[in-house]
């Protein structure tokens, strides 16, 4: 599977937008980007998935670049809640992958009120 | 909707004894089945994976195994509990190759 490379941790302020980074160099024309988030505790959340396109959900954007080699998750107004470790995974469509998730160490996000 | 269940939430386990975790989901069929672990402090790791009944795919080698007995059932079992098998054991379910997962809210397992 193709490799993402995140910032260890990033610090934003309450209400204010956020642009988490993912660089994946090496991806593949089916590789589908998703993004998931995890709360102390829980288990992890999906947030947002897309091919080429940008995209947006009740939860955030996604933003691909041109080239697909590297993508930005951004909050549009950070709140407390949104303090967690987020995750950029690379899925690809066929093959064998079956759908497994591939977790790195992801982002660590803290929300300052 | 769907929904996955998972329980127990906590389970506190002596060596050497052994382990069942249940995981259902509820309102689809014929998902996709997986089992994570995230051991204290790190990212998650597959352990399992099935993709009907009866065909579990393993992808660490340990004293752990997973059944399926049902099409929404799925099981994660050991016969000898080992301190390293301590840790957050996730349930997720998904439709298709690239579809997202949803998972349950994990059981927290700790060996004694």
């Amino acid at each position: 599977d193709a490799k993402t490379t995140q910032p260890n941790s990033m610090e934003s302020n309450e209400e204010e937008p956020v642009h988490l980074p993912c660089n994946h160099s090496t991806i593949s024309g089916t590789d589908y980007i998703h993004w998931y988030r995890q709360l102390p505790s829980q288990g992890p959340e999906y947030v947002i998935h897309g091919l080429t396109s940008n995209v947006n959900n009740r939860m955030a954007s996604l933003a691909i670049a041109e080239d697909r080699k590297s993508s930005t998750l951004i909050l549009h107004r950070a709140t407390l809640r949104d303090a967690a470790v987020y995750y950029c995974i690379l899925i690809n469509a066929g093959g064998t992958s079956y759908g497994k998730l591939t977790f790195g160490q992801g982002t660590i996000l803290t929300v300052h009120p | 909707s769907q929904t996955i269940h998972q329980w127990p939430a906590t389970l506190v386990q002596p060596v050497g004894s052994p382990l069942s975790l249940e995981c259902t989901v509820e309102g689809t069929s014929n998902p996709n089945l997986y089992w994570y672990r995230q051991a204290a402090g790190r990212g998650l790791q597959l352990l399992f994976y099935s993709v009907g009944i009866g065909q579990i795919s393993s992808e660490v080698p340990q004293n752990l195994s997973a059944s399926r007995p049902q099409d929404r059932q799925f099981i994660l079992s050991s016969k000898k509990l080992l301190l390293s098998d301590s840790g957050f054991y996730l349930c997720a379910w998904g439709q298709g190759l690239h579809s997202p997962l949803h998972f349950g809210n994990g059981t927290r397992l700790t060996v004694t």
